[in-house]
């Protein structure tokens, strides 16, 4: 079964521009999470999709958003980049129901952003 | 304060020693506890889960839970060298979804 899929793997962007990511999840999970990685903050959750809508999120500003296919894959937007968007964006897919066996998230290689 | 605090390190050791790795938390209503391990440039990948309190062993790693000290710790017996990756706890509570709370992972290095 192939794992979950993010694309690209690294993007190179200016202060201003928008970006978007792309998450495919394993095949039958319905659940997709975003989450901004960086070496002083870790990992800290952006949103999560489950069904095409929008289940949970973070405390991002408006300038991040998402969205959910009906196949499930995901999109990140990241709209007026600033410097400090620079970080590893990991997408993880789960079942998405809310036991922990069926709750588990399965984690993509990550997209690295830099934003010069 | 943050949700779930995690020491950074790095912590090196040598091969075959024991590991031990701790994550501590504030929110009461957490009640899954999951350990994820980390290479250099690849995603987070599950090494363990548990639900509520008590030990869990796989092989050469146990989980345990403090919920009356909010701790959690996972051990890694004889660590290899394979072992070097950054570990990351997480945590979510019941009800609410898909929402995991993550520490900031603690760098380990295991030296032949």
């Amino acid at each position: 079964k192939a794992g979950v899929t993010q694309t690209p793997r690294y993007l190179i962007k200016t202060r201003g521009q928008q970006v978007t990511l792309s998450c495919s999840p394993i095949s039958g999970h319905r659940s997709v999470s975003w989450y901004q990685q960086t070496p002083g903050q870790g990992l800290q959750f952006l949103f999560e999709y489950f069904s095409e809508t929008q289940r949970n999120k973070g405390n991002f500003p408006g300038r991040f958003s998402g969205r959910q296919f009906s196949n499930s894959r995901s999109e990140m937007n990241v709209s007026t980049l600033e410097l400090g968007d620079s970080a590893l964006y990991l997408c993880a897919s789960s079942l998405g129901q809310d036991i922990l066996a069926k709750n588990i998230q399965y984690f993509g290689a990550g997209t690295r952003l830099s934003v010069l | 304060q943050k949700e779930v605090e995690q020491d950074p390190g790095p912590l090196s050791v040598p091969e075959g020693a024991i590991v031990s790795l701790n994550c501590t938390y504030s929110n009461s209503a957490f009640q899954y506890f999951m350990w994820y391990r980390q290479y250099s440039r690849k995603g987070p990948e599950l090494l363990m889960y548990t639900y509520s309190s008590g030990n869990k062993e796989d092989g050469r790693f146990t989980a345990q839970v403090d919920k009356s000290s909010k701790y959690i710790s996972l051990f890694i017996r004889d660590s290899q060298p394979s072992d070097s990756a950054t570990y990351l706890c997480a945590m979510s509570a019941a009800g609410t979804g898909n929402q995991f709370y993550f520490g900031t992972g603690t760098s380990l290095t295991v030296i032949p």
